[in-house]
């Protein structure tokens, strides 16, 4: 059964690093979402990509955040410089076409720990 | 605007007895329902969605759930509870006129069964 990827799946950096987490969704897959959930909080929207670019984006995902598709298959979210804050299970999703009546196909999540 | 609450951040239950997972939601639009399931160290797992129509919906596993708009609720319940049942699971809802798939979780309920 096809599955949304997460790389990696731990991952441990000092404040003020740059973080890459990757994630490759389903391949025939359009829209593209990265979730977030602080550890004991909600699950956060952070930002949707669809067709090479943002198509929405949350309070949460300010300058420091960025996505890119760089190939045809990963999609990566780039934390700048970390923050303490930003210790968190990051979550990637995709699905096949817009709508929102569809399910969301979610990885099984990268766990950011910032020191 | 949406949000969606979780009574009861844990719930524990023995096998074999009712499970009952409180969501209520608030929309300024009709909502899309959405309850989620995540086992330990796994990805979200749709369990059921409302969108139109019947407004019990069953999922996978037993579960259902009932939109009831008056309450503006999205109970989940199974008739009886199994081990392999202990999760965490997310309520969510989407906007009807959120092409974009964004969801807004509720803050979670994890779900322990006893022997």
């Amino acid at each position: 059964e096809p599955e949304v990827t997460q790389t990696p799946s731990h991952q441990v950096t000092q404040m003020g690093q740059e973080v890459i987490l990757r994630c490759v969704p389903i391949s025939n897959h359009l829209y593209f979402y990265w979730y977030r959930q602080i550890l004991g909080q909600k699950v956060e929207f952070l930002v949707s990509f669809y067709n090479n670019e943002i198509s929405e984006k949350s309070e949460i995902f300010d300058d420091q955040f960025s996505v890119e598709r760089p190939d045809g298959s990963n999609f990566t979210l780039k934390i700048r410089s970390t923050k303490l804050e930003d210790s968190a299970m990051y979550f990637c999703a995709s699905i096949a076409v817009g709508g929102n009546t569809g399910e969301l196909f979610f990885g099984e999540g990268s766990r950011l720990t910032v020191l | 605007a949406q949000s969606v609450t979780q009574l009861g951040s844990h719930v524990s239950v023995s096998e074999g007895a009712l499970v009952l997972l409180r969501c209520n939601y608030s929309s300024s639009v009709p909502p899309y329902l959405f309850w989620y399931v995540q086992y330990p160290n796994q990805g979200l797992q749709l369990l059921l969605k409302y969108t139109t129509g019947a407004t019990l919906v069953k999922g996978i596993n037993g579960f259902e759930a009932e939109f009831k708009k008056s309450e503006t609720s999205f109970h989940l319940t199974k008739p009886s509870a199994h081990m392999s049942d202990a999760a965490e699971y997310f309520c969510a809802v989407s906007g009807r006129n959120n092409a974009g798939n964004m969801l807004t979780f509720g803050g979670g309920t994890r779900l322990m069964v006893k022997p």
